[in-house]
């Protein structure tokens, strides 16, 4: 079951902040965050591992909670360069099939 | 560390043709997948490759796809035939990833935009 992430979309000036959301109906057993860039490859950002886990890579920070069966991404300061795609991506079952949700697009303006 | 390694990057087929994929995954890494992503939406898992067994393969098209991996390195995917509604790009992945280890980041390839017309 593909996770939902909101919003579909949103646009930011250069040092706004940002939160993309992704929930799931299933149990997570991890949360898995990438960025893509247009007509590029999907890129691996961060992997939460358990709940209340908090990871951070560069000013993009994220957290997951498993008990609510979501995850969120921040985003501070947002620079011209974090513009793309955003995807969550959860493990359907403990063989790993990564599942991913449909995206959040992110536009950052100077 | 070389990256995951698709070819062709681009390729126009008219319905009813058939065509080929091909993906070099990142030396040593078990697992290996294949993803259909259709333009604004997100990847879709077509069939994952543990070594050069199948793991799941239950949103593969099988009437019309297929897929191998032989000696379990390089895989490669087909069409056959196209129908219009394949246009896509088809985005290979690996990770080092064990069935039963569900937490390994997975590394994506440039992937193939496939045009059917």
């Amino acid at each position: 079951q593909q996770p939902v992430q909101s919003p579909q979309a949103v646009i930011l000036r250069e040092g706004e902040d940002a939160v993309i959301n992704c929930s799931s109906s299933k149990a997570l057993y991890s949360v898995h965050w990438y960025r893509q860039k247009h007509g590029e490859a999907p890129v691996f950002l961060m992997i939460l591992l358990k709940g209340g886990e908090q990871k951070g890579h560069e000013k993009i920070s994220a957290s997951f909670n498993e008990k609510k069966q979501q995850s969120s991404l921040y985003l501070t300061a947002s620079q011209l360069s974090y513009s793309g795609t955003y995807f969550c991506g959860t493990p359907y079952n403990q063989g790993g099939k990564l599942i991913f949700g449909q995206g959040t697009e992110l536009s950052v303006k100077p | 560390e070389a990256g995951v390694a698709q070819s062709p990057r681009y390729k126009i087929i008219e319905k009813r043709q058939s065509v080929a994929f091909w993906c070099n995954p990142i030396s040593g890494h078990a697992t290996l997948y294949w993803y259909q992503q259709i333009l604004g939406q997100g990847p879709k898992l077509l069939i994952q490759f543990q070594n050069n067994g199948v793991v799941d393969d239950s949103q593969l098209p099988k009437d019309r796809f297929s897929a191998e991996r032989l000696k379990g390195v390089d895989s490669t995917l087909k069409i056959q035939p196209a129908k219009l509604e394949d246009s896509a790009v088809y985005l290979c992945a690996s990770s080092r990833l064990s069935v039963g280890e569900p937490n390994t980041e997975a590394f994506f390839g440039q992937g193939t935009r496939l045009t059917v017309v």
